[in-house]
């Protein structure tokens, strides 16, 4: 299947702080999505970007399909971004989701 | 839009013991539910999913007597962890497929094996 691998595996920020985090995967694909798993488990969709580039509030994504990488953004951090950041690409057989590693952001006051 | 109800969200059980997982679509129909296993601080790995009207598929070295999938409709998909052991400990989840307000996964469940 295809590889997804996300770097940093753990960021720590003083709040107010920006940071880029990055989705490397191994072919190319239709369809990436960005989460948030805030310290209870919860997933909470981000972004849905395959390509491209998006922008919610604080937080925006690019996705360079043609080079196989997409990166979310962070900026001006707050205590409550903090929890586990996965990127997850489509499995080719159907709608699973195939996960990376995640990165563990801890934003402190 | 497309919530996806998922209980219980804790449990400990004694090893030998089953334990059922149930997750709900509130809002839509789904006729198709994938199940995730997270151990911790590791990532969300698929166990199976779950088919209405038809058997569950599961993924390779995933045991299919000791994870019972069962959609019994068009809104509930049910995960029993069957004779659970310490090593079943885990965090499971839910997920629909994607709808116009993209994926929604359920809470999750904590299992403690004891």
């Amino acid at each position: 299947g295809i590889q997804v691998e996300q770097s940093p595996p753990d960021l720590i920020l003083q709040e107010g702080a920006n940071s880029t985090l990055r989705c490397n995967f191994s072919d190319s694909v239709n369809n990436l999505q960005w989460f948030h798993q805030n310290p209870w488990g919860q997933l909470i969709n981000l972004f849905y970007i395959p390509s491209g580039t998006k922008q919610n509030g604080r937080l925006s994504a690019t996705t360079v399909a043609t080079e196989r990488y997409s990166l979310l953004y962070i900026s001006s951090s707050q205590t409550t971004d903090s929890g586990v950041y996965f990127c997850a690409v489509r499995v080719k057989s159907g709608y699973a989701l195939n996960f990376g590693k995640g990165t563990s952001l801890l934003v402190t006051p | 839009g497309a919530v996806v109800s998922q209980h219980p969200s804790r449990v400990i059980c004694k090893s030998g013991t089953s334990v059922k997982i149930e997750c709900r679509s509130l809002d839509f129909q789904a006729t198709t539910m994938f199940w995730y296993r997270q151990f911790p601080k590791q990532s969300l790995m698929l166990m199976a999913t779950s088919n209405e009207g038809s058997k569950a598929t599961y993924e390779q070295g995933v045991e299919k007597d000791k994870f019972l999938i069962n959609h019994a409709s068009l809104t509930l998909s049910t995960l029993t962890v069957t004779s659970a052991h310490p090593e079943d400990s885990s965090f499971y989840i839910c997920s629909a497929p994607p709808t116009n307000y993209g994926y929604t996964f359920g809470s999750g469940t904590r299992l403690t094996v004891v």
